[in-house]
């Protein structure tokens, strides 16, 4: 069964550097996203990725932030100078569409960013 | 934005009990999705239901869209059920992120 993959599972970084924050959507998916979960609270909603550009993003996603969509692949998240506060799981998830009816997000097994 | 509430937000079972888990939501939805977060933070796609009923196993779960609401089902409850249950909305109309509820924690004890 196609499954989104991420990479790498765990991540330990000082504060103030670059990390990169890689996914493997499902192949025929269309949408993408990237959620975040600090730890012991919810899943929020970071940015959404359609036909290589942002279609919606958070309040989070701030100019730290940006995502691309390298090659036919891999989608990618990346911060910039990441802060503390930047700790937490990170999921990648795609769906074949983007509202309407079998929008099912599909998501990965997450990224854990520790800034130390 | 919507509003996504989840009850009980905790819960203790013994094994073998049966247990409804609540989803209410605050405006029309085109999308909902249950979760189970595993010991590892694992997100497991359980339902996409944004309307009627389904079950897989001793899982069912059943979305009254008109309402505003949904509701898990998990029948004779085993340890491995353990775990955060998350239900997650898509605002019709809107674009397609989803709104993710605080989480149901599940303890099973044996």
């Amino acid at each position: 069964e196609p499954e989104v993959t991420q990479t790498p599972s765990h991540q330990v970084t000082q504060m103030g550097q670059e990390v990169i924050l890689r996914c493997v959507p499902i192949s025929n998916h269309l949408y993408f996203y990237w959620y975040r979960q600090i730890l012991g609270q919810k899943v929020e909603f970071l940015v959404s990725f359609y036909n290589n550009e942002i279609s919606e993003k958070s309040e989070i996603f701030d100019d730290q932030f940006s995502v691309e969509r390298p090659d036919g692949s891999n989608f990618t998240l990346k911060i910039r100078s990441t802060k503390l506060e930047d700790s937490a799981m990170y999921f990648c998830a795609s769906s074949e569409i983007g509202g309407g009816k079998y929008n099912e997000q599909f998501f990965g097994p997450g990224t854990r960013l520790t800034v130390l | 934005g919507i509003q996504v509430e989840q009850s009980p937000p905790d819960l203790i079972l013994q094994e073998g009990a049966n247990s409804t888990l609540r989803c209410n939501f605050s405006d029309s939805v085109n999308n909902l999705q249950w979760f189970h977060q595993n010991p590892w933070g694992q997100l497991i796609n359980l339902f996409y239901i944004p309307s009627g009923t389904k079950q897989n196993g001793r899982l069912s779960a059943t979305t009254v869209a008109t309402e505003r609401y949904s509701l898990l089902y998990i029948s004779s409850s085993q340890t491995t059920d353990s775990g955060v249950y998350f239900c997650a909305v898509g605002e019709t109309g809107a674009n397609s992120k989803l709104t993710f509820g605080k989480g149901i924690t599940l303890s099973v004890r044996p």
